[in-house]
């Protein structure tokens, strides 16, 4: 079972449309939990960041964060095709080093 | 532009050869992290570094790979005898030090892809 699993998708929405993608996880000892946005080609950009349990809103943006199911959400609304990237979950325990990520979530936003 | 570079971007070599990777981390960073992208997969950490220091290298696979990261200058991952299947994209990343800032978060660079024919 890998540490962190992510729907490949792709997923493709209208623009406009509230889009939610989401990751589980399987060590509890996860504290830290990150959302990173890949253009295709590029390197990942950061876009969230939450430390332990629930809610962070950025414009456009929210993720959750819900340790009891393991689970984290990042939504977006009001999707834009300039949102068309991969997103990508990471996630990393209170003082090691390393990051873990999921494989990522293709989205399409469709003009 | 005081984001992570990576150099070169673009790395073409014939089995056997040796790949060289650079990293100049944000201003300001004093840590620096590499990972290795394969094709359909997440991004999965290989080393940990600081001035002078290897932290962790835990992800790094026991042979042909090295990396340092010099007093001055950028830090190096080194690839020895490069096979097919180290044909990746390599990222970058880095964060402040403890004393200043969030050592949680990682800023990445736009990637080295290593192409071994």
């Amino acid at each position: 079972q890998k540490e962190v699993e992510q729907d490949p998708g792709p997923l493709s929405v209208p623009e406009g449309a509230i889009v939610s993608l989401n990751c589980t996880y399987s060590n509890s000892a996860f504290q830290y939990f990150m959302w990173y946005r890949q253009y295709s080609r590029k390197g990942p950009e950061l876009l969230m960041y939450t430390y332990s349990s629930g809610n962070k809103e950025d414009g456009r943006f929210t993720a959750q964060v819900d340790k009891s199911s393991k689970y984290i959400s990042l939504f977006i609304r009001d999707s834009q095709p300039s949102d068309s990237a991969t997103y990508l979950c990471a996630m990393k325990i209170a003082g090691a080093n390393n990051l873990f990520f999921g494989t990522g979530t293709r989205l399409t936003v469709i003009p | 532009n005081a984001g992570v570079m990576q150099n070169p971007r673009h790395l073409v070599r014939r089995r056997g050869q040796e790949a060289r990777l650079r990293c100049s981390p944000m201003k300001g960073h004093s840590h620096v992290y590499w990972y290795r992208q394969l094709p359909e997969e997440g991004l999965k950490f290989m080393v940990y570094l600081q001035k002078e220091n290897i932290i962790d290298e835990s992800g790094m696979p026991k042979e042909r790979f090295s990396a340092e990261f010099p007093k001055e200058g950028p830090s190096i991952l080194r690839i020895q005898q490069v096979v097919r299947g180290d044909s990746a994209a390599y990222f970058c990343a880095s964060s402040p030090s403890r004393a200043s800032g969030s050592v949680e978060t990682q800023y990445f660079g736009p990637g080295t892809r290593l192409l071994v024919l």
